[in-house]
């Protein structure tokens, strides 16, 4: 069976102390993995688009690995601002559905 | 260029009524997915619609429907509305076409609270 999940389940930093959030799969055939962050009561917001093994994606303080069977979302010297829940999802075929994870909830502490 | 937009963005409903949702995509965007999210399930797809027609289909029983328009609007109706319901139900639109599936863009989301 398809599936996503992600660990840990919550994270609680200091700020500028550095981190990896993780998100396993177990999908044949992986089209893409997308990153997502979200805000308490709005909708995810889009971070990036993982293809294949190896691929790497930055954006400000965040870089987004992929490996076959997983795929890291490093977080370096975090800000209050970047507290949110991230969420990993994934896509077996370009024309089926989008399988999200459960979601990490990072807190960063000033 | 606007993001997805979603109305109403709150809804107090009662046990056995109907309710339908709204919202709009991205300019241009084609495919239009619903999701539910609560905090024991997390996000739970719905359905997909592109260029008027489903493409894809979660879990859900019937009582779960919806349509997108030819301007690829879309809506969503939940009949005989049950506690359970109580969700903040989202849309993404996404530019996939014929080259296939690309990222999801969310709306804010519409909150639905069912007494």
């Amino acid at each position: 069976e398809d599936q996503v999940t992600q660990s840990p389940e919550a994270l609680r930093l200091q700020e500028g102390e550095s981190s990896s959030l993780n998100c396993s799969y177990t999908v044949s055939g992986l089209r893409g993995l997308f990153w997502y962050r979200q805000d308490p009561g709005k909708g995810p917001e889009f971070l990036f688009t993982l293809y294949s093994a190896g691929e790497e994606k930055e954006k400000e303080r965040l870089k987004a690995t992929l490996t076959k069977k997983e795929s890291f979302l490093h977080i370096t010297a975090p800000k209050p601002e970047d507290s949110a829940t991230y969420l990993c999802a994934v896509l077996k075929t370009s024309y089926d559905k989008v399988i999200f994870g459960p979601g990490t909830s990072l807190s960063v502490i000033p | 260029k606007a993001g997805v937009t979603q109305t109403p963005r709150y809804l107090i409903k009662t046990r056995g009524q109907q309710v339908t949702l709204s919202c709009s995509p991205i300019s241009g965007h084609r495919s239009v997915s619903w999701y539910q999210q609560t905090p024991g399930q997390g996000l739970q797809f719905l359905f997909e619609y592109f260029s008027e027609t489903q493409r894809n289909k979660g879990n859900f029983p019937g009582r779960f429907s919806g349509r997108q328009f030819s301007n690829s609007r879309s809506e969503m109706n939940v009949s005989t509305l049950e506690l359970g319901d109580s969700a903040l139900y989202l849309c993404a639109s996404s530019g996939a076409g014929t080259s296939g599936y690309n990222e999801q863009f969310f709306g804010p989301g519409t909150r639905l609270t069912v007494l």
